[in-house]
Protein backbone atom coordinates (compact mmCIF):
# COMPACT_ATOMS: atom_id res chain seq x y z
CA UNK A 1 0.00 0.00 0.00
CA UNK A 2 1.44 3.91 -1.13
CA UNK A 3 1.44 5.15 2.22
CA UNK A 4 3.05 8.54 3.59
CA UNK A 5 3.95 8.80 7.13
CA UNK A 6 5.04 12.09 9.04
CA UNK A 7 6.38 12.44 12.51
CA UNK A 8 5.76 13.34 15.00
CA UNK A 9 2.56 14.42 15.46
CA UNK A 10 2.68 17.42 17.09
CA UNK A 11 5.73 19.21 18.36
CA UNK A 12 6.46 22.29 20.72
CA UNK A 13 9.74 24.27 20.54
CA UNK A 14 10.79 27.54 21.70
CA UNK A 15 11.30 30.57 19.55
CA UNK A 16 14.58 30.42 18.08
CA UNK A 17 15.51 27.10 18.23
CA UNK A 18 15.54 24.57 14.93
CA UNK A 19 13.72 21.72 14.91
CA UNK A 20 13.27 18.35 11.73
CA UNK A 21 10.15 17.24 10.99
CA UNK A 22 10.83 14.08 9.42
CA UNK A 23 8.57 11.99 6.43
CA UNK A 24 8.87 8.74 5.43
CA UNK A 25 7.16 7.26 2.52
CA UNK A 26 6.28 3.53 0.84
CA UNK A 27 5.11 5.17 -2.20
CA UNK A 28 6.92 2.86 -5.55
CA UNK A 29 8.37 4.23 -7.92
CA UNK A 30 7.74 8.05 -7.07
CA UNK A 31 8.02 11.29 -9.28
CA UNK A 32 8.43 13.95 -6.67
CA UNK A 33 8.14 14.88 -3.16
CA UNK A 34 6.62 18.15 -1.81
CA UNK A 35 6.62 20.19 1.22
CA UNK A 36 3.65 22.23 1.93
CA UNK A 37 2.94 24.41 4.70
CA UNK A 38 -0.38 25.24 6.06
CA UNK A 39 -1.22 28.11 8.71
CA UNK A 40 -4.88 26.98 10.27
CA UNK A 41 -8.01 27.55 9.08
CA UNK A 42 -6.04 28.02 5.32
CA UNK A 43 -4.96 26.80 2.26
CA UNK A 44 -1.68 25.07 2.72
CA UNK A 45 1.56 26.98 0.42
CA UNK A 46 4.06 24.93 -0.96
CA UNK A 47 7.51 25.29 0.49
CA UNK A 48 9.79 22.94 -1.87
CA UNK A 49 9.49 20.33 -4.39
CA UNK A 50 12.10 17.92 -4.93
CA UNK A 51 12.58 14.94 -7.55
CA UNK A 52 14.54 11.83 -6.79
CA UNK A 53 17.59 12.88 -8.22
CA UNK A 54 17.62 16.02 -5.96
CA UNK A 55 18.72 15.59 -2.44
CA UNK A 56 18.61 19.05 -0.50
CA UNK A 57 16.86 21.98 -1.39
CA UNK A 58 16.30 25.64 0.44
CA UNK A 59 13.86 28.19 1.11
CA UNK A 60 14.75 30.78 3.37
CA UNK A 61 14.87 28.75 6.78
CA UNK A 62 13.32 25.74 5.02
CA UNK A 63 15.56 23.08 4.00
CA UNK A 64 14.28 19.68 2.79
CA UNK A 65 16.02 16.76 2.64
CA UNK A 66 15.43 13.47 0.30
CA UNK A 67 17.56 9.86 0.48
CA UNK A 68 15.57 8.04 -2.21
CA UNK A 69 17.26 4.90 -1.47
CA UNK A 70 15.63 4.97 2.15
CA UNK A 71 12.49 6.78 1.17
CA UNK A 72 12.67 8.94 3.69
CA UNK A 73 12.52 12.90 3.54
CA UNK A 74 13.08 15.43 6.56
CA UNK A 75 12.15 19.12 6.68
CA UNK A 76 14.62 21.47 9.08
CA UNK A 77 13.24 24.50 10.07
CA UNK A 78 16.51 27.34 11.36
CA UNK A 79 15.71 29.82 13.84
CA UNK A 80 11.85 29.14 14.05
CA UNK A 81 9.76 31.92 14.72
CA UNK A 82 6.11 32.47 15.70
CA UNK A 83 5.14 32.45 12.47
CA UNK A 84 6.40 28.93 11.76
CA UNK A 85 3.19 27.58 13.65
CA UNK A 86 1.49 25.82 11.42
CA UNK A 87 0.86 21.81 9.92
CA UNK A 88 3.66 20.75 7.44
CA UNK A 89 2.83 18.54 5.19
CA UNK A 90 4.46 15.83 2.80
CA UNK A 91 4.07 15.01 -0.38
CA UNK A 92 4.95 12.15 -2.51
CA UNK A 93 3.35 11.47 -6.04
CA UNK A 94 3.34 7.72 -7.33
CA UNK A 95 4.97 7.55 -10.82
CA UNK A 96 2.81 5.41 -12.98
CA UNK A 97 -0.13 5.98 -15.43
CA UNK A 98 -2.40 7.59 -12.57
CA UNK A 99 0.55 9.85 -11.16
CA UNK A 100 -1.29 9.83 -7.87
CA UNK A 101 -0.44 12.60 -5.35
CA UNK A 102 -0.54 10.37 -1.80
CA UNK A 103 -0.74 13.18 1.15
CA UNK A 104 0.43 12.79 4.74
CA UNK A 105 -1.58 13.63 7.51
CA UNK A 106 0.82 16.48 8.49
CA UNK A 107 2.85 17.12 11.63
CA UNK A 108 1.82 20.03 13.55
CA UNK A 109 4.31 22.77 14.75
CA UNK A 110 3.79 25.02 18.12
CA UNK A 111 6.57 27.76 18.47
CA UNK A 112 6.30 29.69 20.96
CA UNK A 113 7.60 32.50 22.62
CA UNK B 1 1.24 36.04 -7.74
CA UNK B 2 -1.51 33.18 -8.22
CA UNK B 3 -4.92 33.88 -6.48
CA UNK B 4 -7.46 31.05 -6.00
CA UNK B 5 -10.67 32.25 -4.28
CA UNK B 6 -13.04 30.04 -2.87
CA UNK B 7 -16.03 31.51 -2.51
CA UNK B 8 -17.58 30.59 0.73
CA UNK B 9 -15.12 30.56 4.06
CA UNK B 10 -17.51 29.20 6.56
CA UNK B 11 -21.26 27.17 5.27
CA UNK B 12 -23.80 25.60 7.48
CA UNK B 13 -26.27 23.61 5.34
CA UNK B 14 -29.00 20.70 6.81
CA UNK B 15 -29.22 17.30 5.49
CA UNK B 16 -30.46 16.95 2.20
CA UNK B 17 -29.82 20.25 0.80
CA UNK B 18 -28.15 21.12 -1.99
CA UNK B 19 -24.48 22.82 -1.99
CA UNK B 20 -22.77 24.36 -4.23
CA UNK B 21 -18.85 25.34 -3.72
CA UNK B 22 -17.40 27.46 -6.10
CA UNK B 23 -13.72 27.85 -7.20
CA UNK B 24 -11.92 30.60 -9.05
CA UNK B 25 -8.36 31.13 -10.28
CA UNK B 26 -6.58 33.81 -11.74
CA UNK B 27 -3.68 32.32 -13.53
CA UNK B 28 -5.11 30.67 -16.70
CA UNK B 29 -4.26 27.05 -15.18
CA UNK B 30 -4.83 23.95 -16.69
CA UNK B 31 -5.54 21.88 -14.07
CA UNK B 32 -8.36 22.55 -11.08
CA UNK B 33 -8.46 20.46 -7.82
CA UNK B 34 -11.30 19.69 -5.23
CA UNK B 35 -9.99 18.18 -2.18
CA UNK B 36 -11.18 17.34 1.44
CA UNK B 37 -8.83 17.62 4.40
CA UNK B 38 -10.24 15.70 7.68
CA UNK B 39 -8.80 15.65 11.24
CA UNK B 40 -5.75 13.38 11.13
CA UNK B 41 -6.04 12.27 7.12
CA UNK B 42 -4.29 13.21 4.26
CA UNK B 43 -6.14 15.72 1.89
CA UNK B 44 -8.03 12.94 -0.50
CA UNK B 45 -8.74 14.12 -3.69
CA UNK B 46 -12.35 14.30 -4.80
CA UNK B 47 -12.53 14.97 -8.43
CA UNK B 48 -9.79 17.01 -10.80
CA UNK B 49 -10.14 18.71 -14.06
CA UNK B 50 -7.42 19.21 -17.11
CA UNK B 51 -9.16 21.36 -19.44
CA UNK B 52 -12.62 23.16 -19.66
CA UNK B 53 -15.82 20.43 -19.34
CA UNK B 54 -13.30 17.68 -18.85
CA UNK B 55 -13.34 16.04 -15.28
CA UNK B 56 -11.74 12.87 -13.60
CA UNK B 57 -12.67 11.42 -10.17
CA UNK B 58 -10.38 11.26 -7.69
CA UNK B 59 -10.47 9.31 -4.60
CA UNK B 60 -13.38 9.30 -2.86
CA UNK B 61 -16.38 10.84 -5.76
CA UNK B 62 -19.21 9.44 -4.17
CA UNK B 63 -21.92 11.85 -3.22
CA UNK B 64 -20.46 14.43 -5.40
CA UNK B 65 -20.28 15.74 -8.63
CA UNK B 66 -18.15 18.62 -10.17
CA UNK B 67 -18.88 21.40 -13.08
CA UNK B 68 -15.75 23.46 -14.94
CA UNK B 69 -17.78 25.88 -17.63
CA UNK B 70 -15.20 27.75 -17.70
CA UNK B 71 -11.06 27.49 -17.59
CA UNK B 72 -10.92 29.71 -14.08
CA UNK B 73 -13.78 28.18 -12.45
CA UNK B 74 -14.43 24.82 -11.04
CA UNK B 75 -17.69 24.21 -9.31
CA UNK B 76 -18.05 20.97 -6.59
CA UNK B 77 -21.84 20.31 -6.08
CA UNK B 78 -22.77 17.96 -3.34
CA UNK B 79 -26.58 16.79 -4.47
CA UNK B 80 -28.15 15.95 -1.47
CA UNK B 81 -25.96 17.02 1.33
CA UNK B 82 -24.73 14.51 4.40
CA UNK B 83 -23.74 15.06 7.70
CA UNK B 84 -20.58 12.45 7.04
CA UNK B 85 -19.72 15.30 4.18
CA UNK B 86 -18.96 17.98 7.38
CA UNK B 87 -15.40 18.61 6.04
CA UNK B 88 -12.89 21.46 4.80
CA UNK B 89 -12.44 21.74 1.04
CA UNK B 90 -9.77 22.72 -0.32
CA UNK B 91 -9.66 24.08 -3.88
CA UNK B 92 -6.47 23.50 -5.83
CA UNK B 93 -5.10 24.74 -9.84
CA UNK B 94 -1.87 23.78 -11.41
CA UNK B 95 -0.59 24.44 -14.71
CA UNK B 96 1.47 21.89 -16.77
CA UNK B 97 1.39 18.10 -15.86
CA UNK B 98 -1.46 17.15 -13.23
CA UNK B 99 1.45 15.73 -11.31
CA UNK B 100 4.38 17.71 -11.45
CA UNK B 101 2.89 21.49 -11.79
CA UNK B 102 2.58 22.80 -8.46
CA UNK B 103 -0.58 23.50 -6.85
CA UNK B 104 -1.75 26.09 -5.74
CA UNK B 105 -4.66 26.14 -2.76
CA UNK B 106 -6.91 28.16 -1.82
CA UNK B 107 -7.78 29.07 1.71
CA UNK B 108 -10.66 26.35 1.94
CA UNK B 109 -14.21 26.07 3.06
CA UNK B 110 -15.54 24.47 5.85
CA UNK B 111 -18.93 22.85 5.34
CA UNK B 112 -21.25 21.88 8.61
CA UNK B 113 -24.26 19.50 7.61
CA UNK B 114 -26.61 19.75 10.42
Amino acid sequence: KNQVEQSPQSLIILEGKNCTLQCNYTVSPFSNLRWYKQDTGRGPVSLTIMTFSENTKSNGRYTATLDADTKQSSLHITASQLSDSASYICVVTKMDSSYKLIFGSGTRLLVRP
Amino acid sequence: DVKVTQSSRYLVKRTGEKVFLECVQDMDHENMFWYRQDPGLGLRLIYFSYDVKMKEKGDIPEGYSVSREKKERFSLILESASTNQTSMYLCASSFGGVSTGELFFGEGSRLTVL
